[in-house]
């Protein structure tokens, strides 16, 4: 199975930082990456997919990049709807996996 | 508007079975595949199974292989997860994930989860 390594578990932020997050796949998983955001008690919003894509609806302040085996989302001017937890998704082959998760709170 | 709402969670014991069920409106759901995520207290993200638009091929995480089975109605809008040889390990809140289109394997709509809890 390819393995999705997010950094970091936690990261600390104030409203209107820049941060970004990381994703390494243990294997070239091509373009085939997506991007979620969880807020406690809720499912999974997509954010980002094909690696850059950012999904209808998502504000421009999310934004995707990859090089090689490593992809990062960027929250520029984090506002406090942001605070949560995001996820990785790789989607090469159908033994999908997800990275561990990186929370953002409020420092 | 796009709906999934699973059903069917609840407490069992392990070696048991449970079925859940996954109920969509809202668009055409013979023409998605649809998949199964599940997410144990506190943890991260664990892909369970796929099924494709048609139900003519599944998919499954190997920690769950030979002992899941998923399914589709296309004809109820429903998708099934029949989980058999229950484990503590499969307590988790299921999640009915939409796939968003053919491009690939990831996914536009959730449920809100049925929870599972595997216990004696």
């Amino acid at each position: 199975d390819i393995q999705m390594t997010q950094s970091p578990s936690t990261l600390s932020a104030s409203v209107g930082d820049t941060v970004t997050i990381t994703c390494r796949a243990s294997q070239s998983i091509s373009f085939w990456l997506a991007w979620y955001q969880q807020k406690p008690g809720k499912a999974p919003k997509l954010l980002i997919y094909q690696a850059s894509r950012l999904e209808s609806g998502v504000p421009s302040r999310f934004s995707a990049s990859r090089s090689g085996t490593e992809f990062t989302l960027t929250i520029s001017s984090l506002q406090p709807d942001d605070f949560a937890t995001y996820y990785c998704q790789q989607y090469d082959n159908y033994s999908l996996t997800f990275g561990g998760g990186t929370k953002v709170d409020i420092k | 508007e796009v709906q999934v709402l699973e059903s069917g969670g609840g407490l069992v014991q392990p070696g048991g079975s449970l079925r859940l069920s996954c109920a969509a409106s809202g668009f055409t759901f013979s023409s998605y595949a649809m998949n199964w995520v599940r997410q144990a207290p506190g943890k991260g993200l664990e892909w369970v199974s796929g099924i494709s638009a048609g139900g003519d091929t599944t998919y499954y995480a190997d920690s769950v292989k030979g002992r899941f089975t998923v399914s589709r109605d296309n004809s109820k809008n429903t998708l099934s997860l029949q989980m058999n040889s229950l484990r503590a390990e499969d307590t988790a809140l299921y999640y009915c994930a939409k796939v968003r289109d053919d491009s690939g394997s990831f996914y536009d709509s959730w449920g809100q989860g049925t929870l599972v809890t595997v216990s004696s």
